[in-house]
C-alpha cells in the first residue's frame, strides 16, 4: 500500500523566511504525489501535482516541491514566508491503477510568526 | 465552472440516529469520493463512487454506505451513529482516468454526535 510520512506536525517561521515542509513516500512504482492546503473550517485547497515529466513541480501562491525519487522525498518550499500561509498543509498520494484512492498524511500546522 | 458543493455546513445528532450529507460535484467530472477528517488528523478515504456504483472503499464499517445519481451528485449515509463518528466529512470530485485530474474538495460537513 502506498503512504506518505509528513515529519513535523507543526512547523513555525517568521514572516519572511523559507518554508520547508517535509514528506517522503513509500511507493514501490512511481506514484502521483499532491500537496494540498487547508484553511480552518474549509476544505482542501490543491497548491500542485507531480504526475510524470518535470521533477521540479510550481503551485499556486508561490509554493514548489521538487520529486526527488532516490530519497522518496516530496518536499514543499516557499522561499519568503507570508502571513497568509498560515495553514495546515498536507501531503498526498494516489495509486496508479483501479480506483483514485488519495492517501493523506498526518499534515503540518504551519505558523507564521510576524 | 461550479465547484464541489456540500450540505449542510453543520449537523448536531444522537448516538444511535442516522444522518445523510450531500453532495454536488465540479461540473464535468465524474467520480465522487468520501472522506472522514478527525480533529487533527488527515482525511481518511471512506469510498469512491463511479458510474453510480462504489468502486473502491476504505476501512470503514458497512453502516457507511453512499449513493451516486445519473448527474454525478452524491450522498453519504451513516447509521448507528457513534461518538467516534464526529468528524470534518469531506467530498472530493474528479474525472476517473486521467492522470491530471487532481481531487477537487468541497468545504465539507462538520458532523457532531452527543
Amino acid at each position: 500500500a502506498q503512504s506518505v510520512t509528513q515529519l513535523g506536525s507543526h512547523v513555525s517561521v517568521s514572516e519572511g523566511a523559507l518554508v520547508l515542509l517535509r514528506c517522503n513516500y513509500s511507493s514501490s512504482v512511481p506514484p502521483y504525489l499532491f500537496w494540498y492546503v487547508q484553511y480552518p473550517n474549509q476544505g482542501l485547497q490543491l497548491l500542485l501535482k507531480y504526475t510524470t515529466g518535470a521533477t521540479l513541480v510550481k503551485g499556486i501562491n508561490g509554493f514548489e516541491a521538487e520529486f526527488k525519487k532516490s530519497e522518496t522525498s516530496f518536499h514543499l518550499t516557499k522561499p519568503s514566508a507570508h502571513m497568509s500561509d498560515a495553514a495546515e498543509y498536507f501531503c498526498a498520494v494516489r495509486s496508479l491503477g483501479g480506483y483514485q484512492k488519495v492517501t493523506f498524511g498526518i499534515g503540518t500546522k504551519l505558523q507564521v510568526i510576524p | 465552472e461550479t465547484g464541489v458543493t456540500q450540505s449542510p455546513t453543520h449537523l448536531i445528532k444522537t448516538r444511535g440516529q442516522q444522518v445523510t450529507l450531500r453532495c454536488s460535484s465540479q461540473s464535468g467530472h465524474n467520480t465522487v469520493s468520501w472522506y472522514q477528517q478527525a480533529l487533527g488528523q488527515g482525511p481518511q478515504f471512506i469510498f469512491q463512487y463511479y458510474r453510480e456504483e462504489e468502486n473502491g472503499r476504505g476501512n470503514f464499517p458497512p453502516r457507511f454506505s453512499g449513493l451516486q445519481f445519473p448527474n454525478y451528485s452524491s450522498e453519504l449515509n451513516v447509521n448507528a451513529l457513534e461518538l467516534d463518528d464526529s468528524a470534518l466529512y469531506l467530498c472530493a470530485s474528479t474525472i476517473m482516468g486521467q492522470v491530471n485530474s487532481p481531487l477537487h474538495f468541497g468545504n465539507g460537513t462538520r458532523l457532531t454526535v452527543t
